[in-house]
Formats: structure tokens, C-alpha cells, sequence
């Protein structure tokens, strides 16, 4: 089945840090890919999403680029700030099955310092 | 305006209680989404349901049933709490091929 595998944190950088948090997928299609944000106490949004091969997502000085060849979505952000603190979850849909429900990663908690 | 809306956003009660989650969306999506989210942060979805059918149905035990009264709604009903059950409900909903979810703020579930 489809799954999504997320580099365990905590990750804690300092402020203006360059960030990378790693996703690797397995899908039997051709999935949709997301990065969704979880800040504290509140529910999930889209931070930036794909849909498919080579395609880049972007929003808020994040990036993610979807790299069939080896099955990743890496978010990358070029400097970050105390406000990113937050839950990150790489997720994807699998339209090939028709599913559409999310498989979620593990989720990756960010922290950072001033 | 809120997009996904929840009631209650926390819920606590005992074992053996019935209890009862309501989703709202106001978006016009078709399809309505509950996951569960344990205490260490992983998501898992429960249900889907498409146009009022229930579409995905995954290992859950009987003792939740989702109901949807109308596309806009989706409500989560659950018997004989358990203690295992504590978690964050989050409803969402989508409608497009690259299936973007929306995720109401989630109800924390605490059963003592």
C-alpha cells in the first residue's frame, strides 16, 4: 500500500537557519504530494502541494520538488524564522486508486530558536 | 468565514459514554474526511464519504459511525468510549482531482 516516510525530529535550528526536512514516498500510481503545517493547537493547513513528476510547490519561502526518480518531496526553506515552529506532515494522495484520502508521514516537529 | 467548522473542540467523559462529533463545511466539496491524530502526532484516516456515500471506510471499530445527513455535513457518533479513543478528530473535505484538503481545528477527545 501507499506510505510516506518523514526524517524524525525534533529539528531545532536557529533563527535564519537553512531548512530541509526529507520525505520519501511509496505509491502504486501517480500520487498528488503535500506538505501540510500543524501549528500549535490548531488543525492542519496546506503549506504547498504538487501534482506531478518535476513539478516545484512553493509558498511562504518554502519549496518542495517532486523527484520521481527517487521518489521524494523535500521541504526546504532558505531561512527560517521563530514563527515556522511547527508540526510539518508530508502526505499524498494516490489518484490512480481513486482513494483520495491522505496518507500521512510521521510528521516532523520544527523548532526554532531566536 | 470558516471554511471547516467542528464542534465540540474539546470533549472529556468516561468510559462507557456516547458521544457525538459534528462537522461543517461551507465550501460546496463533495467528498468529507475524519482522521484521527494519536498523542504522537500521527494521522490516520477513519472515513470518507462522497456526495453522502460512505467511499472509505478503514479498519475502525464498530462503535464509530459516521453520518452524513447532507454533503455539507459529516458527523462522527461513537459508542462505549474507550480509553484508547483520547486523540484529535480532524474533519476535512475536498473536491478537486489534486485533492487539497481542508481541515476543520480538530476536537480533542479525552476519555477518563
Amino acid at each position: 500500500g501507499d506510505s510516506v516516510t518523514q526524517m524524525e525530529g525534533p529539528v531545532t535550528l536557529s533563527e535564519e537557519a537553512f531548512l530541509t526536512i526529507n520525505c520519501t514516498y511509496t505509491a502504486t500510481g501517480y500520487p498528488s504530494l503535500f506538505w501540510y503545517v500543524q501549528y500549535p493547537g490548531e488543525g492542519l493547513q496546506l503549506l504547498l502541494k504538487a501534482t506531478k513528476a518535476d513539478d516545484k510547490g512553493s509558498n511562504k519561502g518554502f519549496e518542495a520538488t517532486y523527484r520521481k526518480e527517487t521518489t521524494s518531496f523535500h521541504l526546504e526553506k532558505g531561512s527560517v524564522q521563530v514563527s515556522d515552529s511547527a508540526v510539518y506532515f508530508c502526505a499524498l494522495s494516490d489518484r490512480n486508486t481513486g482513494r483520495r484520502a491522505l496518507t500521512f508521514g510521521s510528521g516532523t516537529r520544527l523548532q526554532v530558536q531566536p | 468565514d470558516t471554511a471547516v467548522s467542528q464542534t465540540p473542540k474539546y470533549l472529556v467523559t468516561q468510559m462507557g459514554n456516547d458521544k457525538s462529533i459534528k462537522c461543517e463545511q461551507n465550501l460546496g466539496h463533495d467528498t468529507m474526511y475524519w482522521y484521527k491524530q494519536d498523542s504522537k502526532k500521527f494521522l490516520k484516516i477513519m472515513f470518507s464519504y462522497n456526495n453522502k456515500e460512505l467511499i472509505i471506510n478503514e479498519t475502525v471499530p464498530n462503535r464509530f459511525s459516521p453520518k452524513s445527513p447532507d454533503k455539507a455535513h459529516l458527523n462522527l457518533h461513537i459508542n462505549s468510549l474507550e480509553l484508547g479513543d483520547s486523540a484529535v478528530y480532524f474533519c476535512a473535505s475536498s473536491q478537486d482531482v489534486s485533492n487539497e484538503q481542508f481541515f476543520g481545528p480538530g476536537t480533542r477527545l479525552t476519555v477518563l
